[in-house]
């Protein structure tokens, strides 16, 4: 497929637990975000990745939180001692735009929906 | 803080109506704004974006306004149809070359056969 793909379409994880979520991204496109989306809220940005470094994670919400991409590519977003409030949906983005060429269109994922009972 | 602030929450359009959503923003360094549509269970997709150096961008049945001084800007849906039903963001990026999208709460829209 030639979009953004993501898994799992769907965690169910109890309190407590760690959780990993993946994002593939368009070959070829190297910025990659991270967003969540909770219930009747927009889009709020997590982590913005330029290949393999993130030179933006002012919206990871606690330290909690991390995200890495490896070869360019894959990014797996870690969410650990899941609690309640960690539920919504995951979204990837992925795009041509680096910081320093012409803003591009974003492409989203699915998204993971994540429920933490 | 919400930088981005998008109204109404919930639309409702007989098919053939317009449909108008309506954002602000704060923060002058925005640059660049996009609308997003999102169907259910599927990520958001660019609909239609502007830059602030004009006032209006047209295509097909969907056209956004946009007034500087104000610091408002709205999607105007001609013609609805059933298949615009979905929720739609308005957003902004913050800075030249750096898009990362701040997004608006988003609103629901029905249009109604």
């Amino acid at each position: 497929g030639a979009g953004v793909s993501q898994s799992p379409s769907n965690k169910v994880t109890e309190k407590g637990k760690d959780v990993e979520l993946r994002c593939d991204p368009i070959s070829g496109h190297t910025a990659l975000y991270w967003y969540r989306q909770s219930l009747g809220q927009g889009l709020e940005f997590l982590i913005y990745f330029q290949g393999n470094s993130a030179p933006d994670k002012s919206g990871l919400p606690s330290d909690r939180f991390s995200a890495e991409r490896t070869g360019g590519s894959v990014s797996t977003l870690t969410i650990q001692r899941t609690q309640q409030e960690d539920s919504a949906v995951y979204l990837c983005a992925s795009t041509l735009a680096g910081v320093y060429q012409l803003r591009n269109e974003q492409f989203f994922g699915p998204g993971t929906r994540l429920t933490v009972l | 803080q919400q930088q981005v602030k998008q109204s109404p929450q919930s639309l409702i359009v007989q098919k053939g109506g317009i449909s108008i959503i309506n954002c602000a923003y704060e923060n002058t360094a925005f640059d660049y704004f996009p609308w997003y549509q999102q169907f259910p269970g599927k990520g958001p997709a660019l609909l239609i974006a502007i830059r602030p150096d004009v006032s209006e961008k047209k295509e097909g049945r969907f056209t956004i306004s946009f007034n500087k001084s104000a610091k408002q800007f709205s999607l105007h849906i001609m013609d609805s149809q059933p298949g615009d039903s979905a929720t739609y963001f308005c957003a902004a990026t913050p800075g030249v070359g750096y898009n990362k999208l701040i997004f608006g709460a988003g609103t629901r829209l029905a249009v109604h056969p």
